[in-house]
């Protein structure tokens, strides 16, 4: 596609439900990452893919939180027993390669995710 | 560790004055900078980025970000606000061996006055 897709773009979801968060990335960006934009605030590192592998998951915040790229393409974000504090947008970025070099990450528009 | 500060988390322009959005960062590491910008309902928009090569960078819609090492800064401005320039601007740093993601500041909404 033209862009990196998230869907949905609105997630409303009931406490101690389970959410599934999907991204599509920019056709052949090997690298993917997402990050939590809470209100008011810059957007946090949650987890990074390299291919199919989590190459650093350090940002996820407890074992509720899980992200998926099975096949090196489309990748899914999975919330578990969801919190209201984890009410906040989850944006996707995909790049070409490795980020060290300073090449640049395609964001997407990101989903809002509200829990009452 | 790296951290990106930007100070003041509102900046309120008339249109046609000039525009400047601070950003100080802290890294152990000769950084990558970015400045993002992110309309309303959208995502992160890349203005213009700074990889060692020249210490002005010059970006989309006129913006531009001057490298001070000395400072540890990368301030954004732009000479002349435009009503299209109103929304939230951050900074975000990218270490080499940061594990490649970045690091952003809290943002600064930019406001412009007719």
């Amino acid at each position: 596609g033209a862009g990196v897709s998230q869907t949905p773009s609105n997630k409303v979801t009931e406490k101690g439900k389970y959410v599934e968060l999907r991204c599509d990335p920019i056709s052949g960006h090997t690298a993917l990452y997402w990050y939590r934009q809470s209100l008011g605030q810059g957007p946090e590192f949650l987890i990074y893919f390299q291919g199919t592998g989590a190459a650093d998951d350090s940002g996820l915040p407890n074992d509720r939180f899980f992200a998926v790229r099975p096949e090196g393409s489309v990748s899914t974000l999975k919330i578990q027993r969801t919190e209201r504090g984890d009410s906040a947008v989850y944006l996707c970025a995909s790049s070409l390669n490795r980020g060290g070099l300073g090449t640049e990450a395609f964001f997407g528009q990101g989903t809002r995710l509200t829990v009452v | 560790a790296q951290s990106v500060t930007q100070l003041g988390s509102h900046v309120s322009v008339s249109e046609g004055a000039l525009v400047l959005l601070r950003c100080n960062y802290s890294s152990s590491v000769p950084p990558y900078l970015f400045w993002y910008v992110q309309y309303p309902n959208q995502g992160l928009q890349l203005l213009l980025k700074y990889t060692s090569a020249a210490t002005l960078v010059k970006g989309i819609n006129g913006f531009e970000a001057e490298f001070k090492k000395s400072e540890t800064s990368f301030h954004l401005t732009k000479p002349s606000a435009h009503m299209s320039d109103a929304a939230e601007y951050f900074c975000a740093v990218m270490g080499v061996n940061a594990g490649n993601m970045l690091t952003f500041g809290g943002g600064t909404r930019l406001m412009v006055k007719p």
